[in-house]
Parts: structure tokens; sequence; C-alpha cells
């Protein structure tokens, strides 16, 4: 099983809305990321879990609060968003190695939650 | 400034044509990944490339790792409607001890019957 699910798959949400975008994984992998993409641009990293520990946070706004409650989930909780954080919004999962440059890690992605803020 | 870029950036080929896309990176790659986006989905893992001169192929797609592991190129043979969408080179970058999983520039391809 290859599969990385995101809920939900599509979601409209007001500035003073609170929701949560949700990742689950059943690989095995310990490494877990979200991006934000927008539109005609490459994915943008966004968080990085390692061990279920936040290991990079790419200075995101505090409006967007990630969490893994454990080794198969991943949230992103959203308060007070902004229209242009309006974005496809991607997990990914990864083996961790202790040297991804020379062992090699690829990631695994879902489909991704399309997110409108108006 | 990009890590990772590609080129070219958009492109339209006629079906039963060739093509490439390159991956060009500022620092040495220690392993390239190559994927596939669909308009507004999620990324698709095509290859992995490793070794300097690396080369590997799944159906009419070839990826290449150049020896000096800076540059890495996509080959499709005889393109098809189904290759059409956006293709990303990825690499992970270490940066003060940490990992970094980045993306290039990203190719749109358009595939015409």
């Amino acid at each position: 099983d290859t599969e990385v699910t995101q809920t939900p798959k599509h979601l409209v949400m007001g500035m003073t809305n609170k929701k949560s975008l949700k990742c689950e994984q059943h690989m095995g992998h310990r490494a877990m990321y979200w991006y934000k993409q927008k539109a005609k641009k490459p994915p943008e990293l966004m968080f990085v879990y390692s061990y279920e520990k936040l290991s990079i946070n790419e200075s995101v706004p505090s409006r967007f609060s990630p969490e893994c409650p454990n080794s198969s989930l991943l949230n992103l909780h959203l308060h007070a968003l902004q229209p242009e954080d309006s974005a496809l919004y991607l997990c990914a999962s990864s083996r961790l190695a202790n040297n991804p440059e020379l062992e090699g890690c690829e990631a695994f992605f879902g489909q991704g939650t399309r997110l409108t803020v108006v | 400034s990009q890590e990772l870029e590609q080129s070219p950036q958009s492109l339209i080929v006629q079906e039963g044509k060739n093509l490439t896309i390159n991956c060009t990176s500022s620092k040495t790659l220690y392993g390239l990944y190559w994927y596939k986006q669909k308009y507004g989905e999620g990324l698709i893992f095509l290859m992995m490339l490793q070794k300097g001169g690396e080369e590997k192929s799944h159906e009419k797609i070839t990826a290449k790792l150049d020896e000096k592991k800076q540059q890495s190129s996509l080959h499709i043979t005889a393109s098809q409607p189904s290759h059409a969408g956006i293709y990303l080179c990825g690499a992970i970058f270490s940066t003060s001890g940490t990992y970094k999983y980045i993306f290039g520039t990203g190719t749109r391809l358009k595939v015409l019957a």
C-alpha cells in the first residue's frame, strides 16, 4: 500500500473559521510533510515531521498549526486565514534515512486539499 | 534563489514526438527524483537516480543523472496524450543539519493528438 490519503478534497472557509486538514499513511514512514502549491508553481515546503516531532518549520505564519498525533496521522489546523492562503495543500510521507542525501527516500504524495479562503 | 531549475518551462509537442526535460542543480545531487503531476492533483513518483551516469527507464520514459551529478534529463519517446502534465524534479538538500525535500520549477507538457 503506497497510498497517502488526504481529507477533505475541497474546502471553502471564511476568514474567521477554524478548520483542519487531515493526512494518513500506513506505509510505516516516519517522515511526513506539508506542502503548499499555488497555481503554476512547484510545491513549497511548509513543515516536516520526523518521528512525530516537528523538525522543520519554513517560517510559516502561526495561522497554520501542524500536529502529528501518531506515526500514521498528520493534521494541519487552520485559523484566521487570508484569501492569499488559497492553494492546493499537499501531504507527503517518506522513510527516514540516516543520510537521505546518500540513501535515497522517495516521497509519496496525497491527492491534496484544494483550499479556498473567502 | 531556486536550487533546482528546470527547462523548458513549458512544452507543446505533437503526439508521437520525442522530448527532453532538463533539471539543473546549483549543488551536487546525492539523489534526484522525478515526479509527474496532473493539474490540481498529487504528485506521482516516477524514478529515483542516485549514481553519476545512472540511467533508468519505465515504459517510454527514461531519466539520466550526469556524471557530475548536477544535472538530470527526462526523455519521453513517442509521446502520447497520457504523458501530458507537469513534470517536477526533486532533491533532498541539507541545511544546518536538517534535510529538506524540495522541487524544481516544473515543466508543463501538453501533447497534441
